[in-house]
């Protein structure tokens, strides 16, 4: 069973809007979070990390993580067409390996 | 500063065949991990080793398996080749504990045929 889910989208946004990427997560023990960006053929590049509760905000970027209802979300403000790309949610449990959600398809529209 | 690189780029193999992929990883991190990512899929955890040991193991069988170096590089070793074995192969790099995250290399594109 998947530990990660992610609605594989695509998700469609105008130029400048606010773009709500979501992720939920089966195993509690999961203890960190990461959003990883990948555009079409290349490898995935890290965008944050979040561990606690709360909201984590870099830039454009907001990461939120609720531990009781095990859900993670990215929010991009002022979304452009270079944020077009999928957007992957990963997390790690007591062990070392990064536990990916399928992803989801960010399309920002001009 | 370099970060993860991977050997070869693309690479056409037939079925029942081996492979070997080679990672180095960024300067100053230690942890070399191996994903596989199929085609519209979310990578997947093969291994990760540390300390030229395999630390952690994921859902994978045992005709994976690798390697790591006193410089802390890393080979991936697939045997008898199937064709659901072709995906992009992603090394991942860290200094120890991924607490702040994997830098990926840009991978190896693995086609069997």
């Amino acid at each position: 069973q998947k530990e990660v889910e992610q609605n594989s989208g695509p998700l469609s946004v105008p130029e400048g809007a606010i773009a709500s990427l979501n992720c939920t997560y089966s195993d509690r023990g999961s203890q960190s979070f990461f959003w990883y960006r990948q555009y079409s053929g290349k490898s995935p590049e890290l965008i944050m990390f979040i561990y606690s509760n709360g909201d984590k905000e870099d830039g454009r970027f907001t990461a939120q993580l609720n531990k009781a209802s095990q859900y993670v979300s990215l929010l991009i403000r002022d979304s452009q067409p270079s944020d077009s790309a999928t957007y992957l949610c990963a997390g790690v449990n007591s062990g070392y390996a990064l536990n990916f959600g399928k992803g989801t398809s960010l399309l920002v529209t001009p | 500063d370099a970060g993860v690189t991977q050997s070869p780029t693309h690479l056409i193999k037939t079925r029942g065949q081996q492979v070997t992929l080679r990672c180095s990883p960024k300067s100053g991190h230690d942890t070399v991990s191996w994903y596989q990512q199929a085609l519209g899929q979310g990578p997947q955890f093969i291994f990760q080793y540390y300390e030229e040991e395999e630390r952690q193991r994921g859902n994978f069988p045992d005709r994976f398996s690798g390697h790591q170096f006193p410089n802390y590089s890393s080979e991936l070793n697939v045997n008898a080749l199937l064709l659901g074995d072709s995906a992009l192969y992603l090394c991942a790099s860290s200094k120890g504990a991924p607490n702040y995250g994997y830098t990926f290399g840009s991978g190896t594109r693995l086609t069997v045929v």
